[in-house]
């Protein structure tokens, strides 16, 4: 089966870094997907990865390892607003994305 | 209006009741998604349409019942439902470039319909 996971939730401290990994098992790989869901609020796109490496993109990175079906997001300099929930998904070999359960990172002060 | 809108934003509704949620997208896309959001679970994807024809349907209930009258409008037709179908709808978009496979691109979300189904 296909299967995404990542931490349930984590807890940060304000202008300080965290990291939230993302592995997945899925059949056939076209890329994957960042996501930012506010409470109560559409998720909204951060980033996407197809190639090994890191992308970054202001205080937000991203990573890809396809060899080790392994992908993390890289906050840094983390501000109160950053309090969200961080979906991972995979597009799979049909283009269907393949979704996570979400991270729930809190900051504080 | 700009984006995806979605409406209404709360529902509730009795277990007889029929209901209809509403997408509208004024990006220009030619896909839309409808998507359930259960707490602490993965978005499940519930229907595609691309180009106005529906493309998947994940094995969802027929007490569900989209429609997709252009490529700018979605429907989600709601009767007889469960409790366990309390959930968020999202209602999403993208740009497919080809039309024919299914070539992903970013899907952009609406607000969602905070659904209660006493």
């Amino acid at each position: 089966g296909q299967n995404i996971d990542q931490p349930t939730e984590m807890t940060a401290t304000e202008g300080a870094i965290v990291q939230i990994n993302c592995t997945y098992q899925t059949s056939g790989f076209n890329g994957l997907f960042w996501y930012q869901q506010h409470a109560g609020e559409a998720p909204t796109f951060l980033s996407y990865n197809v190639l090994d490496g890191l992308e970054e993109k202001g205080r937000f990175s991203s990573f890809l390892s396809r060899s080790k079906g392994y992908s993390y997001l890289l906050l840094k300099e983390l501000q109160m607003k950053d309090s969200a929930s961080y979906l991972c998904a995979v597009s799979d070999s049909n283009y269907q994305l393949i979704w996570g359960a979400g991270t729930k990172l809190i900051i504080k002060p | 209006e700009t984006g995806v809108t979605q409406t209404p934003r709360h529902l509730v509704m009795g277990m007889t009741n029929k209901k209809s949620l509403k997408c509208e997208q004024h990006l220009g896309h030619n896909a839309m998604y409808w998507y359930k959001q259960s707490a602490k679970k993965p978005l499940e994807l519930m229907f595609v349409y691309n180009f106005k024809e529906q493309t998947e349907n994940n094995s969802v209930p027929s007490r569900f019942s989209p429609e997709c009258p252009n490529s700018s409008h979605l429907f989600l037709h709601l009767h007889t439902l469960q409790p366990e179908d309390s959930a968020l709808y999202l209602c999403a978009s993208s740009q497919d470039g080809t039309g024919e496979s299914f070539s992903y691109n970013e899907q952009f979300f609406g607000p969602g319909t905070r659904l209660t189904v006493l």
